[in-house]
């Protein structure tokens, strides 16, 4: 199976400072159609996960922009530009390229 | 809207089974393939099952092969996950989620394994 490592796991971050979060993957998550499929998923307190990102840059319906992914192969970003109190929860990578889809360990943000 | 909605958890004793629903409304259920998740409490996001369109594909995680069954009713918009032989390790909620991509959610259901 495909290894999904993030760091850091535990990220406290003052109100309107930036923020990263890195994943890494065992292999190559390119797929051999060309597509990479990774995706980030934020999971606020008390609810159900929320995709964000797709395909590594891609960004969902109603995402604030503020939310940015990067990355290639098997190194990936999350960068939250200014993180605002409804950004606290826990982010989680995953990727849908190899059998099994895999999740990183996730990441907590909280507010200092 | 798409929506999904989960039911059937609850609390069931070691050995004993288990049947997940999943009820989609708002996006044309027989083009997407459907996943479950799970969360263990306080833990991280675990991938169950997948099933593809029609129903014909099933993949499986090892910790639920040969005791969890995944189908699919697209006449009824509906996906299951059978649970048979249930332990302790498979308390968790129970996430159903569209796509392999999943999105979006459930809202989840709890099922616990407690004797």
């Amino acid at each position: 199976d495909v290894v999904m490592t993030q760091s850091p796991l535990s990220l406290p971050v003052t109100l309107g400072q930036p923020a990263s979060i890195s994943c890494r993957s065992s292999q190559s998550l390119v797929s051999i159609d060309g597509n990479t499929y990774f995706n980030w998923f934020q999971q606020r307190p008390g609810q159900s996960p929320r995709r964000l990102i797709y395909k590594v840059s891609y960004r969902d319906s109603g995402v604030p922009d503020r939310f940015s992914g990067s990355g290639s192969g098997t190194d990936f970003t999350l960068t939250i530009s200014r993180v605002e109190a409804e950004d606290v929860g826990v982010y989680y990578c995953m990727q849908a390229t190899h059998w099994p889809q895999t999740f990183g360990q996730g990441t907590k943000l909280e507010i200092k | 809207d798409v929506q999904l909605v989960e039911s059937g958890g609850g609390l069931v004793q070691p050995g004993g089974s288990l049947r997940l629903s999943c009820a989609a409304s708002g996006f044309s259920f027989s083009s997407f393939s459907m996943t479950w998740v799970r969360q263990a409490p306080g833990k991280g996001l675990e991938w169950v099952a997948n099933i593809n369109e029609d129903g014909g594909k099933q993949y499986y995680a090892d910790s639920v092969k040969g005791r969890f069954t995944i189908s699919r009713d697209n006449a009824k918009n509906s996906l299951y996950l059978q649970m048979n032989s249930l332990r302790a390790e498979d308390t968790a909620v129970y996430y159903c989620a569209r796509g392999i991509n999943s999105e979006p959610w459930g809202q989840g259901t709890l099922v616990t394994v407690s004797s």
